[in-house]
């Protein structure tokens, strides 16, 4: 089973849709956890973090469910530039008192005029 | 406020050969990582650095890979010699120390080719 699991796409969605996308993490020791985004051939880039009891930056709603080991990331009123990969990520523990970032493969949004 | 630069942004070189990496992290970020993204594949962590020192290499593929951070500031990843599955996309990360080192700033990556 792969650490962090994502439906790679692609989504193709109409501007001004609304489209949601979901991922499993298979540790349940994970600690913190993260939406990415990647445009193409370029790095990736912070989103926004998942809280517990969930959280809404503008368009964008994450959503945690740490008893499924499952993390959503809700995009409303899509735009053009919201077309990207979407990684998620969440934290394990590691040497000593650190931790790393644990990566999905990422969901490729299309948003189409 | 400058970002992560990373240098030489494409490399391509013979299996065999030898090839340095170079990330100059963000001014004052302390924490420093390595990661690698094979076509195909999930981005993977390989290492991180505080400050000079290493903090986790659990990530590092095999004795073929050397990163050192001399002085805490800029770091190398010297690959040698390189294999054909070395072949991906490396990208370096910097973030300060406390609460908040998952907000990773990641640099443009250089894409590595091994023929």
């Amino acid at each position: 089973r792969k650490e962090v699991e994502q439906d790679p796409g692609p989504f193709n969605v109409p501007e001004g849709a609304t489209v949601a996308f979901n991922c499993t993490y298979s540790n349940s020791a994970s600690q913190s956890f993260f939406w990415y985004r990647q445009d193409c051939r370029k790095e990736p880039k912070l989103l926004m973090s998942v809280y517990s009891s969930g959280n809404e930056d503008g368009r964008f709603t994450a959503q945690l469910n740490r008893a499924s080991q499952y993390i959503s990331l809700l995009i409303r009123d899509s735009k053009l530039s919201d077309s990207a990969t979407y990684l998620c990520v969440v934290t394990w523990p590691s040497a000593g008192n650190n931790r790393k970032l644990i990566w999905g493969l990422g969901t490729s949004l299309a948003v189409n005029p | 406020e400058a970002g992560v630069t990373q240098f030489p942004s494409h490399s391509v070189i013979e299996k065999g050969q030898t090839v340095t990496l170079r990330c100059d992290p963000i001014s004052g970020h302390d924490n420093l990582y390595w990661y690698r993204r094979v076509m195909g594949k999930e981005i993977k962590f390989l290492l991180h650095f505080v400050k000079e020192s290493k903090q986790d290499e659990s990530g590092m593929p095999n004795n073929r890979f050397l990163a050192e951070r001399t002085g805490g500031t800029y770091s190398t990843l010297k690959v040698q010699p390189a294999e054909l599955e070395d072949s991906g996309v490396y990208f370096c990360a910097s973030s300060p120390l406390g609460v908040r080192w998952y907000e990773q700033y990641f640099g443009p990556g250089t894409r590595l080719t091994v023929t």
